[in-house]
């Protein structure tokens, strides 16, 4: 299975901040890597796919880059509203699996 | 709007068996790709399963496999996961996922319901 490992595993920034989050794959997956956003007590909501398409509805604050193993999420101005949990997931192939997450905080 | 709701969780003992069910609307269900994730503590985002649109195609994560069995109904526009030998480790939050896009298996996830709790204790 591919192993999908995020980093760092929480950070606490300010409004207004550039925030970067990291996710490495263990193989190459081209540019099949997909970013969610978690809030407190809620289901998972797609943010991103294939490395670097805004789902509809996302702020374009928010953005995603990389290929091959290296990949990032960042946000480019901290809203209070972007508190949440963080997970990469690789889509290139079965088992589709995720990172652990990354928690940002203010 | 696209809505999943999940149910059928609760507390079960080890060994023993639970089916969800996840009722959906909005959406053509006949011609999406369907998944099952689940979420604990300890294992994260773990995604089980996969059905097709016509049951012929269905895979699972090395986890679950021989014991969990996911189906659907698309004339109910309901899919299920019927879950067998459970074990304290398959304690999660259960979500019932759509493909993103109709028709195929991008392996994108979008919607997901919202999700219900299953319990096995020892």
């Amino acid at each position: 299975d591919i192993r999908m490992t995020q980093s760092p595993a929480s950070l606490s920034a300010s409004v207004g901040d550039r925030v970067t989050i990291t996710c490495r794959a263990s193989e190459n997956i081209k540019t099949f890597l997909n970013w969610y956003q978690q809030k407190p007590g809620k289901a998972p909501k797609l943010l991103i796919y294939t490395t670097s398409t805004l789902q509809s509805g996302v702020p374009s604050r928010f953005s995603g880059g990389g290929s091959g193993t290296e990949f990032t999420l960042t946000i480019s101005s901290l809203h209070p509203e972007d508190i949440a949990t963080f997970y990469c997931q690789q889509s290139y192939i079965s088992p589709w699996t995720f990172g652990q997450g990354t928690k940002v905080d203010i | 709007e696209v809505q999943l709701v999940e149910s059928g969780g609760g507390i079960i003992e080890t060994g023993g068996s639970l089916r969800l069910t996840c009722e959906v609307s909005g959406f053509i269900f006949s011609d999406y790709w369907m998944h099952w994730v689940r979420q604990s503590p300890g294992k994260g985002l773990e995604w089980i399963s996969r059905i097709n649109s016509d049951s012929r195609s269905i895979k699972y994560a090395d986890s679950v496999k021989g014991r969990f069995t996911v189906s659907r109904d698309n004339d109910k526009n309901t899919l299920y996961l019927q879950m067998g030998s459970l074990r304290p480790d398959d304690t999660a939050i259960y979500y019932c996922v759509r493909e993103r896009f109709s028709r195929s298996s991008l392996g994108d996830f979008d919607p997901w319901g919202q999700g219900t709790l299953v319990t096995v204790s020892s």
